[in-house]
This record gives structure tokens, sequence and C-alpha cells, in this order.
């Protein structure tokens, strides 16, 4: 079974920090995305990956960034956590040619 | 620009019989779609999927219809259980972009009565 980890349930941060969401997926896939979810608005790419050190802007990519320094990693960083990032995140990781990504349980974070 | 759409927010089912989720999508280019369910405190599960080159797709309870001239596709559900009641998301992708990238819809809240 996919295993895809998210290394906080529940974050609490101040406005202007920088915010760190980690995944680790232990089945060797190639791909990995963030999302976030909001209420009425679904869940909405922010940042995907293909390999290691590669990345690609989703829909939504502003006021964050990723880093994905080895396979099983993928890093969510928040430049300057503002109260409009308060969301919950998902990470999800698939294999090549279009397989269902598998999603972690999700990271609820809030900025104060 | 909501490219795929759930106009439902919620449904509410009676145990034992059929749950209708419907999606709509705008995108002519999506070939592949996906249905998946989602607890609260959880992470979306993988459900069933659809290439765009048939129209049915059955797994078990759950069976996803397409429909490409109407740009619409459901996931139907018989019969249907308490356990169901969660949150149903649609995503469609264009498969020979190579992106793999999903869009998703906003969601529907199905809710099965006991």
């Amino acid at each position: 079974d996919v295993k895809v980890t998210q290394s906080s349930r529940y974050l609490v941060k101040r406005t202007g920090e920088k915010v760190f969401l980690e995944c680790v997926q232990d089945m060797d896939h190639e791909n990995m995305f963030w999302y976030r979810q909001d209420p009425g608005l679904g869940l909405r790419l922010i940042y995907f990956s293909y390999d290691v050190k590669m990345k690609e802007k989703g829909d939504i990519p502003e006021g964050y960034s990723v880093s994905r320094e080895k396979k099983e990693r993928f890093s969510l960083i928040l430049e300057s956590a503002s109260t409009n990032q308060t969301s919950m995140y998902l990470c999800a990781s698939s294999l090549p040619n279009n397989q269902p990504q598998h999603f972690g349980d999700g990271t609820r974070l809030s900025i104060l | 620009d909501q490219q795929v759409k759930q106009n439902s927010p919620s449904l509410s089912v009676q145990e034992g019989r059929i749950s209708i989720l419907n999606c709509d999508y705008t995108n002519s280019m999506f070939d592949y779609f996906l249905w998946y369910k989602k607890y609260p405190a959880e992470g979306p599960t993988f459900l069933i999927s659809i290439s765009s080159i048939k129209d049915k797709n059955e797994d078990g309870r759950f069976t996803v219809f397409l429909n490409k001239s109407a740009k619409h596709l459901s996931l139907h559900i018989v019969p249907s259980q308490p356990g169901d009641s969660a949150v149903y998301f649609c995503a469609a992708s264009e498969d020979q972009s190579g992106t793999y990238k999903y869009i998703f819809g906003t969601g529907t809240r199905l809710k099965v009565l006991a």
C-alpha cells in the first residue's frame, strides 16, 4: 500500500513567518504534488514535481515555493506566511502515465 | 474559471438506494477522469477512473458514466451504504499533455441515511 506521510496534522504559525510543510512517500513515485483545499473551492494545485530537483507551477503558486532534493520528499515553503494562506494542505504522489494520485492525510495550517 | 464543476454541494440518500453524483467540465481536451472520496480528517482516496475512449467503467457498487458530447460524467453508487457518507470530488486531466495535472471539482457531500 502506498503511504504518503505529511509531517504535521495541525500547525499554527504567525504572519510573516517562513513555514515548511514536509511530505514523504514510500513507493518510489516520480510525481509529487501539493494542493490546498478550501471550502467551496475544492482542491487547487500549488506546485508539482516530476523528478528530483524538478518543479512546475500549478494554478496558485503565488506566495509558495517547493523543494525536491530527494525522490521521496517534497517540501512546500511559505516564504512569508499570510492569513489568507490558512488552509488544509494536501500532498500527493503518483507513478507516471496518469496513474491515480495517492494523498496524505493533510496538514491544517492556521496563520494568526 | 472553473473547468470542472460539481453543482450540487450536498446530497442525501436513503440506505440501499442509488446515489448519483454529477460533474460537468468545459475543457474538451480532458481525456481522463477520476472520482475521489474524502472522509473528514483524512486525505482523498481514489475510487474509480475512466478514460475518454470509454463511456462506462464499473467497479463493484461504483459505476462512472462519461458523456463526452455533453461534457458530463456521473458516479453511481448502488446500493448506497452509511459508510459511503463522505465528500466526493471529481477530477479531470489531459492525459496526452503528459503533465498529469488534475483539475478538481468543488466536491459534493453525500449523506447516506440509515
